[in-house]
Order: structure tokens, then C-alpha cells, then sequence
């Protein structure tokens, strides 16, 4: 099956830094990669993802890598704001999305 | 419009007893995911509903979990004889279909297990 790791788990940046949080996954055949993160007491948002045959994928402060050669993508958070801290996922799926395999989780804190 | 929501918020049983969550997805939404989250853990999956389809039942633990859902709409899981490895955070998940479609998460429901 698959096996996907997350990278750091922890993450501490001052206000204004940016942020990286790298994943990496076994299998070939997965194809969809989401990014959710997590404030406390709630359940995960998706907050970008990417799909096998794109390289990068931006929405504003945010953005996705991914090197399928490798297997492993990367999410980066640009001008980070302390609303940005939180627990974020990556996750990894196939083509029929019946299951998604998920890190461990990053636990980002941004200080003011 | 309503999310996910998910009961009870908090659950707190004696080992050896059984107990029964709920998950209401979001209307019309046809895929539904369980999972669960062990404490500073990531999400493991347990089982996902697609419609009319047979469940995929691969991620569950052991037969003591088992899930079911009704009408294609609400799920419930029910965990019987709780052992204390048992507590965790149990989402839920629904999205419009199983293309990759978005899944939106519930707030998830803390089961302790004394």
C-alpha cells in the first residue's frame, strides 16, 4: 500500500518567514495530492491540492510542488501570518479516490 | 449551507462497552469517509461509502469495528467491546463523488476509553 511521509513535524517561523512542509509517497500510481490543515478542535480544510500531471499549483500566499520522478511534493506558505498556525496534512490518493493516505501532520507555529 | 456534523462531540466509555457515532454529511454528497486520529497522529482511513456501491471496509482495525450507512446518507460507526487503544479523534468526511472531488471534514468526535 501506500506509505506517505511528512516532514518536519514541527515548524517555527517568525510573522512575515515562509514556510516549507515536504511529503513524500511510494506509490507510482497515486495521482491527487491535497493539502488540509487543521486548527484545533476542528476537523482538517482542504486548503490546495494538485493533481499528478501539474508541476506547481498557486493560490495566493499558498502554493504546491510536485515531483512525481521523485515522489514527493511540497507545500510552501509565503508571508506568513499567525493566523497561519495550525496542523497541516498532506495526503495522497489514486485514481479512484477511495482512499487517501495521509502524513503524520506539521504542527506550524508563526510568531508575531 | 451546513457542513458535516458529527455526534456526540465527546464520548467517554468504559472499556468492554460498545458505543455508536454519527455523522451527517453534507446534502447530496454521495462519497462518505471515515477515519481515524490517535493523538498528534495523522488521519488513518477505516472505511468509505460511495453511493449504492459495496463499502471499502480495508482500513478497519478489527471486527469489533464495523459501519454502516443508511438511506446514502447518515453514517454511523460503531466500535462494540471499546479496549482503551480505542480513543482517538473519529472523523468524518463527505464529498460530491469520488472523483477527487473536495472532502469536507466534521468537527470529529473524541471517543476515551477508560
Amino acid at each position: 500500500g501506500e506509505n506517505v511521509e511528512q516532514h518536519p513535524s514541527t515548524l517555527s517561523v517568525q510573522e512575515g518567514d515562509s514556510a516549507v512542509i515536504k511529503c513524500t509517497y511510494s506509490d507510482s500510481a497515486s495521482n491527487y495530492f491535497p493539502w488540509y490543515k487543521q486548527e484545533l478542535g476542528k476537523g482538517p480544510q482542504l486548503i490546495i491540492d494538485i493533481r499528478s500531471n501539474v508541476g506547481e499549483k498557486k493560490d495566493q500566499r499558498i502554493a504546491v510542488t510536485l515531483n512525481k520522478t521523485a515522489k514527493h511534493f511540497s507545500l510552501h506558505i509565503t508571508e506568513t501570518q499567525p493566523e497561519d498556525s495550525a496542523v497541516y496534512f498532506c495526503a495522497a490518493s489514486k485514481g479512484n479516490f477511495n482512499k487517501f493516505y495521509f502524513g503524520s501532520g506539521t504542527k506550524l507555529n508563526v510568531k508575531p | 449551507g451546513a457542513g458535516v456534523s458529527q455526534s456526540p462531540s465527546n464520548k467517554v466509555t468504559e472499556k468492554g462497552k460498545d458505543v455508536e457515532l454519527r455523522c451527517d454529511p453534507i446534502s447530496g454528497h454521495t462519497a462518505l469517509y471515515w477515519y481515524r486520529q490517535s493523538l498528534g497522529q495523522g488521519l488513518e482511513f477505516l472505511i468509505y461509502f460511495q453511493g449504492n456501491s459495496a463499502p471499502d471496509k480495508s482500513g478497519l482495525p478489527s471486527d469489533r469495528f464495523s459501519a454502516e450507512r443508511t438511506g446514502g446518507s447518515v453514517s454511523t460507526l460503531t466500535i462494540q467491546r471499546t479496549q482503551q487503544e480505542d480513543s482517538a479523534v473519529y472523523l468524518c468526511a463527505s464529498s460530491l463523488a469520488h472523483s477527487g472531488d473536495t472532502q469536507y471534514f466534521g468537527p470529529g468526535t473524541r471517543l476515551t476509553v477508560l
